[in-house]
């Protein structure tokens, strides 16, 4: 059981390229979030999905766009990358219900912009 | 709109010693309250959940709504605990969406 996968796990990108990280779950989970990792910041929620074909802006979704075409994919697009989007980014996904709201995180993604 | 503070950033003890990682939140509703645990180049894993009252690896949480407080604890700390660990609270309801703090990073000294 592979849980959540992230792609690419490393990536250098110059100031102004465009590049999309992926992120699938095998778990059949509804709920899937993008957060960025930065120190002294903790965990800072992107965007999110409840289901299929929803999306909502998380704490920071500025420069990000995100799309669930399907359940078990969470895109993160960024259009034109900038230095201030060197982070390490990680994907999770929960399913909903009070006793299941652990979240299931992937490996990171870390990403230096130049 | 909530928020949870993780007042230390850095935690150093020796082994055998008590741990206490500080967590406070602010929400208005009844919260869901975690703590995350990220040892040295692995995923984020949940570690415990006040809901479950549970003791993983020795660490405990109480969750206490008058102060809003959710501190991680342990009696004796080993090596094996050195990591970065997050308190992290969701709303609940139809809304899971996690809101984490900054972190503490615990160092366990032999």
């Amino acid at each position: 059981n592979a849980g959540v996968t992230q792609t690419p796990k490393f990536r250098v990108l110059k100031t102004g390229q465009s590049m999309t990280l992926l992120c699938a779950q095998d778990m059949n989970h509804e709920y899937m979030y993008w957060y960025r990792q930065d120190p002294g910041m903790g965990l800072r929620l992107i965007h999110y999905s409840v289901g299929e074909g929803t999306t909502a802006k998380g704490e920071v979704p500025d420069g990000y766009n995100v799309s669930r075409l399907k359940k078990q994919n969470f895109l993160l697009g960024l259009e034109s990358a900038a230095p201030s989007q060197t982070s390490v980014y990680f994907c999770a996904s929960s399913k909903p219900g009070a006793e299941n709201t652990e979240a299931f995180f992937g490996q990171g993604t870390r990403l230096t912009v130049v | 709109a909530q928020r949870v503070t993780q007042p230390e950033k850095l935690l150093s003890v020796f082994k055998g010693a008590p741990v206490e990682l500080k967590c406070n939140y602010s929400y208005s509703g009844s919260p869901e309250l975690f703590w995350y645990v990220q040892y040295s180049r692995q995923r984020l894993q949940l570690l415990l959940r006040h809901i479950s009252r549970e003791s993983i690896k020795g660490f405990t949480a109480d969750l206490n709504k008058g102060e809003t407080s959710f501190h991680l604890k342990k009696p004796f700390a080993q090596e094996e605990d050195s990591a970065m660990y997050y308190c992290a609270l969701s709303r609940g309801g139809s809304n899971y969406k996690l809101t984490f703090g900054k972190g503490t990073l615990l160092t366990v000294n032999p």
